[in-house]
C-alpha cells in the first residue's frame, strides 16, 4: 500500500521552514526519508523505527507517530541546497519491503 | 568502496526487443532491490533479493518482466518483449542488512521504447 505524501509541491524562499507529511493506512514498522535531486539517485536522510522517535539531521528532522500512522519531515532555515524531491519509504513489518510515496518536490529560491 | 553499479545508464530501443538491465551491488550487501521510477507511477518497488534469492516479486508488472540473482555481485532485469510503456528509469539498489539504515541507490538505467 502506497503512502500519501502531502503537500505535492512546495515552493519557498531561502530561510523559510517546510513540513513534508507522509501517511499510510496500514501499521507501520519502519519509515524512511529520501531526497532525490533531478537526474539522480535518491539519496538516505533518516530511518525512523515505530515508539514515536524523532530524529535530526542538521536542519532536517523527522517525527514518527505510529498510532496515526504517520511520519512528518521538517525542513529548517531552509537552503538553496534543499531543493529536491523528497520521498517517504514505508516498511509494514519488519520485512525489507520498502514502498514508496509519490514525492513532494521542494523548491528554495533566493 | 565502489558503489552500486548498473549498465547500460542509456537504453533506446524498438518495441518487441529484449532489454537486459545489469546491477552489481555494493560488496557484501545482502539485500538488492529493483524500482522503476515514471512520472506517473512514482518509485514502484519491482522485486527485491535476500541472499541471492526472490523475497518479493509481487511488484512486476507482468510476465514480461524477469530478474535473477545468480550470485551475490551481479543481478539482472530483463524485459521481453518491451513496450512503450516500460521506458521510465530503473534503479537498482543494496543494503548491508535488513533497515540498518541507508538504502544505497544506483545511478539509474534510463530506458526508452519506441
Amino acid at each position: 500500500q502506497q503512502p500519501v505524501q502531502s503537500p505535492q509541491a512546495v515552493i519557498l524562499r531561502e530561510g523559510e521552514d517546510a513540513v513534508i507529511n507522509c501517511s499510510s493506512s496500514k501499521a507501520l514498522y519502519s519509515v524512511h526519508w529520501y531526497r532525490q535531486k533531478h537526474g539522480e539517485a535518491p539519496v538516505f536522510l533518516m530511518i525512523l523505527l515505530k515508539g514515536g522517535e524523532q530524529k535530526g539531521h542538521e536542519k532536517i528532522s523527522a517525527s514518527f507517530n505510529e498510532k496515526k500512522q504517520q511520519s512528518s519531515l521538517y525542513l529548517t532555515a531552509s537552503q538553496l541546497s534543499y531543493s529536491g524531491t523528497y520521498f517517504c519509504g514505508t516498511e509494514e513489518g519488519n520485512t525489507g519491503k520498502l514502498i514508496f510515496g509519490q514525492g513532494t518536490t521542494l523548491q528554495v529560491k533566493p | 568502496d565502489a558503489g552500486v553499479i548498473q549498465s547500460p545508464r542509456h537504453e533506446v530501443t524498438e518495441m518487441g526487443q529484449e532489454v537486459t538491465l545489469r546491477c552489481k551491488p555494493i560488496s557484501g550487501h545482502d539485500y538488492l532491490f529493483w524500482y522503476r521510477q515514471t512520472m506517473m507511477r512514482g518509485l514502484e518497488l519491482l522485486i527485491y533479493f535476500n541472499n541471492n534469492v526472490p523475497i518479493d516479486d509481487s511488484g512486476m508488472p507482468e510476465d514480461r518482466f524477469s530478474a535473477k540473482m545468480p550470485n551475490a555481485s551481479f543481478s539482472t532485469l530483463k524485459i521481453q518483449p518491451s513496450e512503450p510503456r516500460d521506458s521510465a528509469v530503473y534503479f537498482c539498489a543494496s543494503i548491508r542488512t535488513l533497515f540498518t539504515g541507508e538504502l544505497f541507490f544506483g545511478e539509474g538505467s534510463r530506458l526508452t521504447v519506441l
